[in-house]
């Protein structure tokens, strides 16, 4: 089983500034990896799949990068809607789809 | 639009199945685009995915609950649904219906509280 460790755990970041999450695989996953928001009280919402590509009706201010065990998501410019848990997810080596344990971003 | 709304009960005792549907609206769960999947979440904790489901009956399930577990779809009502035995309160979580396009889970449902209790 793929195991995915997200860091920080914790992330506070002053409006406006940039936010940079990351995930580490225990093995490659390729670009098999999806970015999942969720905030508080609601279902996760799908950002970014393919490592890369933003999900339908995602703001440009998303971007994902990365490939083989090494994967960062970015927030250029951090709204205040943004604070919820991100988490990621490999689909490379499944069953099972495996998900990160999640970084919780604060607004400072 | 796509919804999706897990249905249940929220209470179930030790050692008893939960059991849960997931109803599809706004679009076929015969499309031959997408699986259909299971996901929970413990409260306060991470997500974990339990089982996927194609409209054609192909199953996949996550092997550390594979034993307990069964998915199943219902084309007819356009719905598909979970079963899992031998519950205890670790199994306590919020459960999630979700659409799978690809491998990504692009549609979820509200999620359902499932508490494990005498």
């Amino acid at each position: 089983e793929v195991v995915l460790t997200q860091s920080p755990a914790t992330l506070s970041v002053s409006p406006g500034e940039r936010a940079t999450l990351s995930c580490r695989a225990s093995q490659s996953v390729n670009s098999n990896l999806a970015w999942y928001q969720q905030k508080p009280g609601q279902a996760p919402r799908l950002l970014i799949y393919g490592a890369s590509t933003r999900a339908t009706g995602i703001p440009a201010r998303f971007s994902g990068s990365g490939s083989g065990t090494e994967f960062t998501l970015t927030i250029s410019s951090l709204q205040s809607e943004d604070v919820a848990v991100y988490y990621c997810q490999q689909y490379d080596n499944w069953p099972p789809y495996t998900f990160g344990q999640g970084t919780k971003l604060e607004i400072k | 639009q796509l919804q999706l709304q897990e249905s249940g009960p929220g209470l179930v005792k030790p050692s008893e199945t939960l059991s849960l549907s997931c109803s599809v609206s706004g679009g076929s769960i015969s499309n031959t685009n997408h699986y259909w999947g299971w996901i929970r979440q413990p409260p306060g904790k991470g997500l974990q995915w339990i089982a996927s489901i194609y409209y054609r009956g192909s199953t996949y399930y996550n092997p550390s609950l594979k034993s307990r577990v069964t998915i199943s779809v219902d084309t007819s009502k356009n719905q598909f649904s979970l079963k899992m035995n031998s519950v205890t309160a670790a199994d306590t979580a919020l459960y999630y219906c979700a659409r799978q396009t690809l491998y990504q889970l692009d549609v979820w449902g509200l999620g359902t509280l499932v508490t494990v209790s005498s």
